[in-house]
């Protein structure tokens, strides 16, 4: 059971233009919702995150917006660089624990 | 933010060996976690390490299995045991603080030949 999905493996954009990276998820007891970027070979590095109680969240070129009714979240990145072909994790808490969705490889190509 | 330091980063081992992986954070820290990515999977967490009492599993993963120490607040280990080629992964040990924002070491890769 595949309570936080990003159905999408891969996204490859031009650079300066924008990344849209999409989530589903399926709890409804999910409160928080947090992005990481992953380089080969480096543990997850923590993106940005959004509370359950708002819809949008921006920092810098990043910014995540939370649709609830939908349950889904979407990462935006603009504009796009090549420093930012990674892989992007989803993941949602409930409090306890953190469940990630499998990730999707972004790749910026210059 | 929580500074982790985990090893070994990579190592290559023989089925039904047993493989101890070693997590130290810069500070104390309440609530610590150890995860696995299979390729092309996500981050699956295998059990929380809670200090001074018996680690909390999820489930499809057993302590006999997965044996975790957390002797104090910066520190933890993982043992992978009686390893097959299966258990090939890269293992993750993480850090939260208030709840909102989790620290990843850098993981260990692991193949089992």
């Amino acid at each position: 059971d595949q309570q936080v999905k990003q159905n999408s493996p891969s996204l490859s954009v031009q650079e300066g233009r924008i990344s849209i990276l999409n989530c589903d998820y399926t709890n409804s007891m999910f409160d928080y919702f947090l992005w990481y970027k992953k380089y080969p070979a480096e543990g997850p590095t923590f993106l940005i995150s959004i509370s359950s109680i708002k819809d949008k969240n921006e920092d810098g070129r990043f910014t995540v917006f939370l649709n609830k009714s939908a349950k889904h979240l979407s990462l935006h990145i603009v504009p796009s660089q090549p420093g930012d072909s990674a892989v992007y994790f989803c993941a949602a808490s409930n409090g306890d624990k953190l469940t990630f969705g499998k990730g999707i490889t972004l790749s910026v190509r210059p | 933010s929580a500074v982790i330091s985990q090893k070994p980063s990579r190592d290559i081992c023989q089925r039904g060996t047993s493989l101890t992986i070693q997590c130290q954070v810069d500070s104390q820290v309440t609530m610590m976690f150890w995860y696995r990515q299979q390729p092309g999977q996500s981050l699956t967490l295998i059990a929380t390490a809670n200090q001074g009492s018996e680690a909390t599993y999820e489930s499809g993963f057993v302590i006999d299995k997965f044996p975790i120490s957390r002797p104090n607040l910066t520190f933890s280990t993982l043992t992978v045991s009686n390893m097959s080629p299966e258990d090939s992964s890269i293992y993750l040990c993480s850090v939260w603080e208030d709840l909102t924002e989790a620290f990843f070491g850098q993981g260990t890769r692991l193949t089992v030949v």
